[in-house]
This record gives structure tokens, C-alpha cells and sequence, in this order.
């Protein structure tokens, strides 16, 4: 089974300035995919970015980006000069793709939240 | 319409009854996915359909749920003898396909479920 985790139950940053969010995972499958989603507090589960494992290039969608470290199975999200909009919860998802590719193993989230 | 509808956004019952959450995913999506979310977790895969067959029930906790989806269309998730412990937002998504980009998950805003 796969597991997801984020380390970081809160984060804080001011706005224009970058902030990291982590994310590890744990998988047997060598083809899988990666995502971050965000969830303003309307609820709705909004795509931000998402990386294929078999590409080694980091994926990147304007001012967000990730560091897909394989090996050590780390997938991060770098967002750059931060805005209030960006405010919201934050979760790192997994998923082995094929037929199954919308299951998806999300982790427990990361709060973040942008200071004017 | 536009997006993935659900309703009802809010609902509270008691202790032992019978609820019904539906989902109206986007015009012309096949798959149909249902997750629930508790407090200050991720969401945690329940159910999937392709067309009206589910495809993946393998995440629904007990034979207390239930979802169908009878025209391929619009789903229900039926939930019996509801117990607190099922109160959590409960998140509806729907895809054009099942994998690659046609598999990109459209959320829903959720049904809010709270037992008293």
C-alpha cells in the first residue's frame, strides 16, 4: 500500500516571499504519478501541479513548482512570490495511474497561510 | 453544467438514520469518483464508478454505504444507521476518462454530513 506524508501541519509566509511545502512518499511501483492539490475553504479540491515519475524534469505551471527527488521519494512544492489567494490547505497526493489513476492516497495536508 | 455539483452542502441528522448524498458530475465525464474527508485529514478514497458499474468499491468502510449510479450519470451515496463517526465532508469528483490527462479529477464543494 502507499502511504503519503506531510511533515508540516502549518506553514506561514509573507507575501511576495517563496515558501516550501514537503511531502514524502512510500511505494513499490516504479511508474506513478504525483500531485499537490489545494482546498480553499469553499472545500473544492483545485489541481496545482502534477509530475510523472518516469520524467525526471520538475514540473512547473507559473509561479509553482516541485522537486521531485525519486530516490528518496520527496516531492516538494516551491511556491514563489506568494499571494494572499495562496492561502489555504495544501495536500500531497499519490496515485500508481492505468485505470486507477483518479484513487488517489492524499496526505494529512499542510495549512498555509500568506501574511500581507 | 459548469462543474461538479453536490448536494445537499450541508447536512444534519441523527444517531441511526438513513442519509443520501448525490453528485452531478460534469456533462460527459465517464468516471465518477466519491472520497470523505474528516476533520483536518485528507480525503480517503471510497468508491468509483465507469459509466454505472463501480469499478473500485474497495474503499468503502462498511455494508452500512452504499453508491450507485443507474444512468451513468448523476451518483448517489446512501449511507444506513449512520453513526457519528461518519460525520466528515464527503467529496465527489468526475473525470473524462480513467487515466492520463483525460483522468484528471474535477472536485465537487462536498456534502458536509454531521450525526448527532
Amino acid at each position: 500500500a502507499q502511504t503519503v506524508t506531510q511533515s508540516q501541519p502549518e506553514m506561514s509566509v509573507q507575501e511576495a516571499e517563496t515558501v516550501t511545502l514537503s511531502c514524502t512518499y512510500d511505494t513499490s511501483e516504479s511508474n506513478y504519478y504525483l500531485f499537490w492539490y489545494k482546498q480553499p475553504p469553499s472545500r473544492q479540491m483545485i489541481l496545482v501541479i502534477r509530475q510523472e515519475a518516469y520524467k525526471q524534469q520538475n514540473a512547473t505551471e507559473n509561479r509553482f513548482s516541485v522537486n521531485f527527488q525519486k530516490a528518496a521519494k520527496s516531492f516538494s512544492l516551491k511556491i514563489s512570490d506568494s499571494q494572499l489567494g495562496d492561502t489555504a490547505m495544501y495536500f500531497c497526493a499519490f496515485t500508481k495511474g492505468g485505470t486507477s489513476y483518479g484513487k488517489l492516497t492524499f496526505g494529512q495536508g499542510t495549512i498555509l497561510t500568506v501574511h500581507p | 453544467g459548469a462543474g461538479v455539483s453536490q448536494t445537499p452542502s450541508n447536512k444534519v441528522t441523527e444517531k441511526g438514520k438513513y442519509v443520501e448524498l448525490r453528485c452531478d458530475p460534469i456533462s460527459g465525464h465517464t468516471a465518477l469518483y466519491w472520497y470523505r474527508q474528516s476533520l483536518g485529514q485528507g480525503p480517503e478514497f471510497l468508491i468509483y464508478f465507469q459509466g454505472t458499474g463501480a469499478a473500485d468499491d474497495s474503499g468503502l468502510p462498511n455494508d452500512r454505504f452504499f453508491a450507485v449510479r443507474p444512468e451513468g450519470s448523476v451518483s448517489t451515496l446512501k449511507i444506513q444507521r449512520t453513526e457519528r463517526g461518519d460525520s466528515a465532508v464527503y467529496l465527489c469528483a468526475s473525470s473524462l476518462g480513467l487515466a492520463g490527462e483525460g483522468g484528471e479529477l474535477f472536485f465537487g464543494e462536498g456534502s458536509r454530513l454531521t450525526v448527532l
